[in-house]
């Protein structure tokens, strides 16, 4: 079975561009997360959804950071302009629906702002 | 927030036991403990989670301490392949989703 597929793995920028980050959760996941991972902060959790709705976005950074799920086999994180210190490994997961089901991560997009 | 302590670093011989410890002593009653890994360059991995009495799967083994005030992963034989950082999480059970990742403890495997 496919896991949750991150696009792309690699992204390089220059500072101000927008940058598009692009999730498929695995088929019939309710819940969708999106994770940063930096070596100063480690892993973060940036926003969820449960059935395409943001549930908890309190993590978001800044208004420079905005996050969609327009289907359930789909989600962007979006930053614009990019700055520096966004340079990070972007995760996304997925789970079920049941509050103990383990979360699965695609292995992450590694995200450089020049 | 959910605080666990972690050793930053261990070390393992290949082939041989290896229990990594979690002291999760402000744990609530309906507080999950989860264990998630990541091996370089990869993303978080799934390991065990458990709530009160020991558990297992094919991956590792969870013993929880009578208190719960703190937990033990085991791997039973470890491989190359179990060269990873392990993060032990305190999951809140009432109806929170959200993972707290900490340090976690990095565990080097000895050929």
């Amino acid at each position: 079975d496919a896991g949750v597929i991150q696009s792309p793995r690699h992204e390089v920028t220059e500072m101000g561009q927008e940058v598009t980050l692009r999730c498929k959760p695995i088929s019939g996941h309710d819940y969708l997360f999106w994770y940063r991972q930096t070596m100063m902060r480690g892993l973060e959790l940036l926003i969820y959804f449960n059935n395409n709705v943001p549930i908890d976005d309190s993590g978001m950074p800044e208004d420079r950071f905005s996050a969609k799920m327009p289907n359930a086999s789909f989600s962007t994180l979006k930053i614009q302009p990019s700055e520096p210190r966004d340079s990070a490994v972007y995760f996304c997961a997925s789970s079920l629906a049941p509050l103990g089901q383990p979360q699965h991560f695609g292995d992450g997009t590694r995200l450089s702002i020049l | 927030d959910a605080k666990t302590t972690q050793p930053n670093s261990m070390e393992s011989n290949e082939e041989e036991p290896v229990h990594l410890p979690c002291n999760h002593s402000t744990i609530s009653g309906t507080d999950y403990i989860h264990w998630y890994r990541q091996l370089p360059s990869q993303g978080p991995e799934y390991v065990i989670h458990g709530l009160t009495s020991n558990v297992n799967n094919r991956m590792a083994s969870l013993a929880i301490a009578e208190d719960r005030k703190s937990s033990t992963l085991i791997l039973h034989r470890a491989t190359l392949r179990d060269a990873a950082v392990y993060y032990c999480i305190r999951r809140h059970g009432a109806g929170s989703y959200q993972l707290t990742f900490g340090k976690g403890t990095k565990l080097s495997v000895i050929p």
